[in-house]
């Protein structure tokens, strides 16, 4: 069965640390490969999104993403994390030539910041 | 411009109530979704609609209704109001049903006693 897995309920990191959030994927193809943030209080907003070609995307705030095909993964990475980014992060998958409402979402990370 | 907006914001039900969640956006977006967010459950699509006149069930519709009469709103329905119901409800668009950019709304919180 095809399912999206973020394998991290919530992760805590220093202010100014790097940051990794892993997502693995389970399809039978390359699918397409979003990640969305939530904001406490808020609706998901998009951080951005692989569809093809270069397999590192750069998305807003300062995030990126690397596809790797050999490992079905598309984890989210940031150099240096800020307060701000204290948040709960999605990851999302739909196949290729698929529609919105066969997106399917990971059950999410929750990054608690520290000052 | 305001995206996607969603009303009301909180709401207590109680058991066999029905209630209205609205959702209106104003970016002439053909796709609009509900989705419910439930803790360690991630997002799970209720139902959407690809344009006006055209609904349809996603993974989790049991207990929800919709319609579609203007691009414009997506309302969602609950009949009879249960327990399991109490979930936070987002409605989403995009511009077209294709996989792109989906724009939430800021959710409702609905609990159900």
């Amino acid at each position: 069965a095809q399912s999206v897995t973020q394998p991290d309920i919530h992760i805590t990191v220093s202010e100014g640390a790097s940051l990794e959030l892993r997502c693995n994927y389970s399809y039978g193809a390359t699918p397409y490969l979003f990640w969305y943030v939530q904001s406490p209080g808020q609706g998901l907003q998009l951080l951005l999104k692989y569809f093809s070609g270069d397999t590192l995307v750069q998305g807003i705030k300062g995030f990126e993403a690397e596809f790797k095909r050999s490992q079905s993964s598309f984890n989210l990475r940031k150099p240096s994390v800020h307060w701000s980014d204290a948040a709960e992060y999605f990851c999302a998958v739909v196949l290729v030539g698929g529609s919105n409402y066969k997106l399917t979402f990971g059950k999410g990370t929750l990054l608690t910041v520290n000052p | 411009n305001a995206g996607v907006t969603q009303t009301p914001k909180f709401q207590v039900l109680k058991t066999g109530q029905s209630m209205t969640l609205q959702c209106a956006q104003d970016m002439n977006h053909e796709y609009m979704s509900w989705y419910r967010q439930d803790p360690g459950m991630g997002l799970r699509l209720i139902h959407y609609s690809v344009g006006a006149g055209i609904t349809d069930q996603g993974e989790v519709p049991n207990g929800y209704n919709v319609s579609r009469s203007t691009t414009e709103d997506f309302p969602l329905r609950l009949l009879s109001a249960a327990p399991s119901q109490t979930s936070v409800y987002f409605c989403a668009s995009s511009y077209s049903s294709t996989p792109e950019k989906l724009f939430f709304g800021s959710g409702t919180q609905l609990s159900v006693l």
